[in-house]
């Protein structure tokens, strides 16, 4: 699936629960990222990471977090408190940076609260 | 950090007109500036990229401009076809973190 393996494709989750989204690339990249994307708000950057065991926080940090033990996986939890956390997620890597060939973008997942 | 502004929001066109969407970015470090176009319900994906010590490049129907002066930068796509039809994000890098995108811009071609 071009690489990047996002799942699941659609996820609900009630009120005051943790839900982990996964991430997995088989290209080798370096750097992992996670976007949110809301209707008119073009794509936020959550979190990055550019190195195994290493991630840096984006805009709108709050109420996620991620890990990164392994070079081809890059979980991102939305926690309860994350307030509004209905949206689409997509997860992205890179080799060296955005600027070498640009991102390879999972197929995303989209978050409801239910 | 940086900011990415991008208008118009909405874009409908009639099939073989031109079509031009506009970015502006605040930091001056930014020196790469991607196009992602992404059609419904897919990904986004790369049509072209314009980097800090070029002011045009071009693809096929698709151009990119680029002023550093102004900060500015704009996706040009001639002789629209209704395939076309996709909501278009520009972005910015400083070489630092990650891409900023701007809010996307939806195309619609009209046959």
């Amino acid at each position: 699936d071009g690489g990047i393996t996002q799942s699941p494709k659609y996820l609900f989750r009630k009120e005051g629960q943790n839900v982990t989204l996964s991430c997995e690339q088989n290209l080798n990249h370096d750097a992992m990222y996670w976007y949110r994307q809301d209707p008119g708000q073009g794509l936020r950057l959550i979190y990055y990471s550019q190195i195994v065991n290493d991630f840096q926080k984006g805009d709108i940090a709050e109420g996620y977090s991620v890990s990164r033990e392994k070079k081809e996986s890059f979980p991102l939890t939305v926690t309860s408190a994350q307030k509004n956390p209905t949206a689409f997620y997509l997860c992205a890597s890179t080799n060296r940076g955005p600027d070498n060939y640009g991102y390879t973008f999972g197929s995303g997942t989209r978050l409801t609260v239910v | 950090g940086e900011n990415v502004e991008q208008h118009p929001s909405t874009l409908s066109v009639q099939e073989g007109d031109s079509a031009v969407i506009k970015c502006t970015y605040s930091d001056s470090a930014s020196n790469y500036f991607p196009w992602y176009k992404q059609e419904l319900g897919k990904r986004p994906q790369l049509i072209i990229d314009i980097r800090s010590n070029v002011g045009e490049k071009k693809d096929q129907r698709i151009a990119v401009t680029l002023n550093k002066t102004a900060k500015h930068f704009s996706l040009h796509i001639t002789e629209t076809q209704p395939e076309d039809s996709a909501v278009y994000f520009c972005a910015a890098y400083t070489g630092r973190r990650a891409l900023t995108f701007g809010s996307g811009t939806r195309l619609q071609v009209q046959p």
